[in-house]
Parts: C-alpha cells; sequence; structure tokens
C-alpha cells in the first residue's frame, strides 16, 4: 500500500495558460475524490469518481475545470486558461466505498500546489 | 448542508502541556466525523474518525476525540504535546446522503512553545 499520489507537486504557469494535475489512488480503492485549498482555508470539494463514472461535481468547478478517470485508475484534472484565482492546493483523495449507507475513510494524497501569475 | 466549525484560528501550546481544540458541526442526521493533520506544504492525514458506537475515540500519535451529539461537538485532546504536533488540524464532517464527500473547518493552527 504506497497511498495516494500525485504529480505534479508544484506548478508555476502563467495566466491564460492551461495545466494538468494527475492522481493515484490507493490501489483497489474505488472512489476518487478532488478538493481544493487555498490559503488559509479548509479543502473544499470540486468533484468525485466511484470507478470511471463522475458522480458530482461542485459549482466550485466551473467550465474550465474537467476531470476523468477514464479506466478506474488514475484521474487527471485539467484547467483550461488558468486565472489567478486558481492559485490554490489540490488535493486528491481516495477511498473504498461499500454503497449507500456505509461511511468511508479518504486517504489523502500530497497535493499539487498551483501558482498562476 | 452540513457545516463544520472551528472557533480557534491559532492556539499556542507549551510543549508537555496538554491540548484541546474545538469542533462544532451542523448536520441533520448522524454525522461521520473526522480530524485530520496537515504539516507546511503537505497533504491530510487521519488522525481519527468517528462513525458509530463508543463516543470516544482512540486515534495515532496520542490523540483522542469526543462526539456530544448534545452539544453537535467533536473537540480533539492530547495530554502532552510535543513539538512535533506543530501543525494545521482540520475537523470534517461526512455525509451519506451527500455522496460521502467531507465538509471542513478552516482549520486551527497549533504553535508549540519549548
Amino acid at each position: 500500500d504506497t497511498g495516494v499520489s500525485q504529480d505534479p507537486r508544484h506548478k508555476i504557469t502563467k495566466r491564460g495558460q492551461n495545466v494538468t494535475f494527475r492522481c493515484d489512488p490507493i490501489s483497489e480503492h474505488n472512489r476518487l475524490y478532488w478538493y481544493r485549498q487555498t490559503l488559509g482555508q479548509g479543502p473544499e470539494f470540486l468533484t468525485y469518481f466511484q470507478n470511471e463514472a463522475q458522480l458530482e461535481k461542485s459549482r466550485l468547478l466551473s467550465d474550465r475545470f474537467s476531470a476523468e478517470r477514464p479506466k478506474g485508475s488514475f484521474s487527471t484534472l485539467e484547467i483550461q486558461r488558468t486565472e489567478q484565482g486558481d492559485s490554490a492546493m489540490y488535493l486528491c483523495a481516495s477511498s473504498v466505498g461499500r454503497g449507500q449507507g456505509a461511511p468511508e475513510t479518504q486517504y489523502f494524497g500530497p497535493g499539487t500546489r498551483l501558482l498562476v501569475l | 448542508a452540513q457545516s463544520v466549525t472551528q472557533p480557534d484560528i491559532h492556539i499556542t501550546v507549551s510543549e508537555g502541556a496538554s491540548l484541546e481544540l474545538r469542533c462544532n458541526y451542523s448536520y441533520g442526521a448522524t454525522p461521520y466525523l473526522f480530524w485530520y493533520v496537515q504539516s507546511p506544504g503537505q497533504g491530510l492525514q487521519l488522525l481519527l474518525k468517528y462513525f458509530s458506537g463508543d463516543t470516544l475515540v482512540q486515534g495515532i500519535k496520542g490523540f483522542e476525540a469526543e462526539f456530544k451529539r448534545s452539544q453537535s461537538s467533536f473537540n480533539l485532546r492530547k495530554p502532552s504535546v510535543h513539538w512535533s504536533d506543530a501543525a494545521e488540524y482540520f475537523c470534517a464532517v461526512g455525509a451519506l446522503a451527500a455522496g460521502n464527500k467531507l465538509t471542513f473547518g478552516g482549520g486551527t493552527r497549533v504553535l508549540v512553545k519549548p
């Protein structure tokens, strides 16, 4: 069990550029979550997948954001036409979802810190 | 919708002293609750969780938390703080009716004085 990994750990980009982040969950975890954390705040939910299906998206996730989990394993989060307000830590978490009515524990990766200049 | 409040933004404690971090939640059904710790520039590490049963839960690094339904609280405690406990602590509530996504409080930053 190697834990959740994220790549890159840091990304500096210029406003208007596109960026893509990758998350590799704990193997056999069927659920994968993305959160965003701005400085001095707690993480906020963005979206989550069960296997390859994207089941929920937050209204924080504007049209410039897209997430995929094509084979139900790793996931990517892309931000198009970045803005300075996108500067944040992007956190990925994974869990074993056991169906409705069963709570679960999310395990977080180290995050990708994005700075938009 | 659920919400979490951590009333203390910063807490300073002397090494060896006890620590208590407050967490209040709002949720219409039975919540399940977590405490995570975050060191600077790092991700979140799970300290402990409450799903059901015994309302006093033990976690890693000597931490414990008590769920009090009547007070909608889930406070975190440690009897004797070590310098390595300096970090930011987040309380979170999960909701089965909300796709299991977590709602976090704003965090409490703990500083440890030698």
